[in-house]
């Protein structure tokens, strides 16, 4: 079965240290990797995407996300974490040979930043 | 621009009654999905409707039902609630169907809560 897989329920860092937001996934084929962020009582935002090229896409807020294909994997980056980064961060994947918009979501990862 | 909205925000509904949830695209987009986010996980995709058929489904059961409007708006029907069927129900636009690339544009969502 096809699936994303974010391993941290959470991930705790300091204002002004990088960040790093984990996923992996098991997808046939060369899908496209996204990464959404939601507020509390809030639908979820578009950060960043991965089509295809250079394997470091750059994206909204400063966040940055690193594609490896060997490893399946599309980690969330960030150089400098601010307080307001603190929210709730998804991983999707959109299979190439699937029809429609339907994407494959992780569990998420609740990123909290401290002062 | 006029971004994705839905209606209500908050429900509340017994087990075994029907529930209708309303959402207007974002302006230019012609492509609906609804997606369904159970407390503690990532959205799962209900289905799609382009130009007022329905294009995809998830593994959702026939009670979740839906309409697509010549405006591009939309209903998110579910008959026979069950008290799992509690969680936030996204409605996501997009402006193709086939737009693989484009992310999706999602509304702050409908928290239903089944008794």
């Amino acid at each position: 079965a096809q699936s994303v897989a974010q391993p941290e329920d959470q991930v705790n860092v300091a204002e002004g240290n990088p960040l790093t937001v984990k996923c992996t996934y098991s997808v046939s084929g060369n899908p496209y990797l996204f990464w959404y962020v939601q507020y509390p009582n809030r639908g979820l935002q578009f950060l960043l995407k991965y089509i295809t090229g250079d394997n470091l896409v750059k994206g909204s807020y400063g966040f940055e996300a690193e594609f490896n294909k060997s490893q399946t994997s599309f980690h969330l980056k960030k150089p400098s974490a601010l307080v307001s980064d603190s929210a709730l961060y998804f991983c999707a994947v959109r299979p190439r040979n699937q029809a429609g918009t339907a994407l494959i979501f992780g569990k998420g990862t609740t990123l909290s930043v401290s002062s | 621009e006029t971004g994705v909205t839905q209606s209500p925000t908050h429900l509340i509904k017994t087990r075994g009654q029907q529930v209708t949830l309303r959402c207007s695209s974002q302006s230019g987009h012609n492509t609906v999905s609804w997606y369904q986010q159970a407390l503690g996980q990532g959205p799962q995709f209900i289905f799609q409707y382009y130009r007022e058929e329905e294009n995809g489904r998830g593994n959702f059961p026939p009670r979740f039902s839906g309409l697509q409007f010549p405006n591009y708006s939309s209903e998110l029907n579910v008959n026979a609630l069950e008290l799992d069927d509690s969680a936030l129900y996204l409605c996501a636009s997009s402006s193709d169907r086939s737009s693989y690339n484009s992310p999706l544009h999602f509304g702050n969502g409908t928290r239903l809560t089944v008794t």
